[in-house]
């Protein structure tokens, strides 16, 4: 089994901000992590994903993330917010051969000019 | 490259009637999956196509949807009668093997079908 927890349904930054999205996650075989973000009115875009190797993942955008097996975590992270970040994002966790992802109910990112 | 394509965009109806759905994934990707968006919550996973075999349907209310694969391209997801609750967006989705599997493919989405049951 496998599922996705994302705190804070809401999220507010001044523009220039530091973006911090938090999830964490629980599965049973080594997990592979997603971050999507969705604009109004389309569909999901894959910002980064961790597989295996370096825990460090880069995205597009200037988005990364950070694996920690020890917290079960993998958290988004942007130095500095845009208003074109302005979106809704869900991480994601897939179970290597089950072949199934299992997303977050969603983290809507606003960014305050 | 073509994304995915799904239609219509939008979709009213009232309730007890049929609707469908079409989504036309990206050329080459063998697998294809049909999520449920309620307002507020992520993707749920209703299907998920592998060529033209449906390889997890657990999650598809069968008694009212059903789907298809023709040929392993095309799909199209119906739901027959529509109720209330139904009031969702309908997402589809491709990619090259099952994401999540050993390559970790991503998965690429079309902008959704959104519909509204009166």
């Amino acid at each position: 089994a496998q599922s996705v927890t994302q705190l804070g349904s809401h999220v507010s930054v001044s523009e220039g901000a530091l973006v911090l999205l938090r999830c964490n996650y629980s599965s049973s075989v080594p997990p592979y992590l997603f971050w999507y973000v969705q604009y109004p009115n389309q569909g999901l875009q894959l910002l980064l994903k961790y597989t295996t190797g370096a825990t460090l993942v880069k995205g597009i955008n200037g988005f990364e993330a950070e694996f920690k097996k020890s917290e079960t975590s993998f958290h988004l992270t942007k130095p500095s917010a845009h208003m074109s970040d302005a979106a809704e994002y869900f991480c994601a966790v897939g179970s290597g051969g089950y072949q199934k992802v299992t997303f977050g109910t969603g983290t809507k990112l606003q960014v305050i000019p | 490259e073509a994304g995915v394509v799904q239609s219509p965009r939008y979709k009213i109806i009232e309730k007890k009637q049929p609707v469908a759905f079409w989504c036309n994934p990206i050329s080459g990707h063998n697998t294809l999956y049909w999520y449920r968006q309620n307002l507020g919550q992520g993707p749920e996973l209703l299907i998920r196509y592998e060529n033209e075999e449906a390889v997890d349907d657990s999650q598809l209310p069968k008694d009212r949807f059903s789907a298809e694969r023709l040929k392993g391209v095309d799909s199209t997801l119906k739901i027959q009668p529509a109720e209330l609750g139904d009031s969702a967006v309908y997402l589809c989705a491709s990619s090259l093997e099952g994401a999540g599997g050993p390559k970790g493919n991503e998965q690429f989405f079309g902008p959704g079908t959104r519909l509204t049951v009166l």
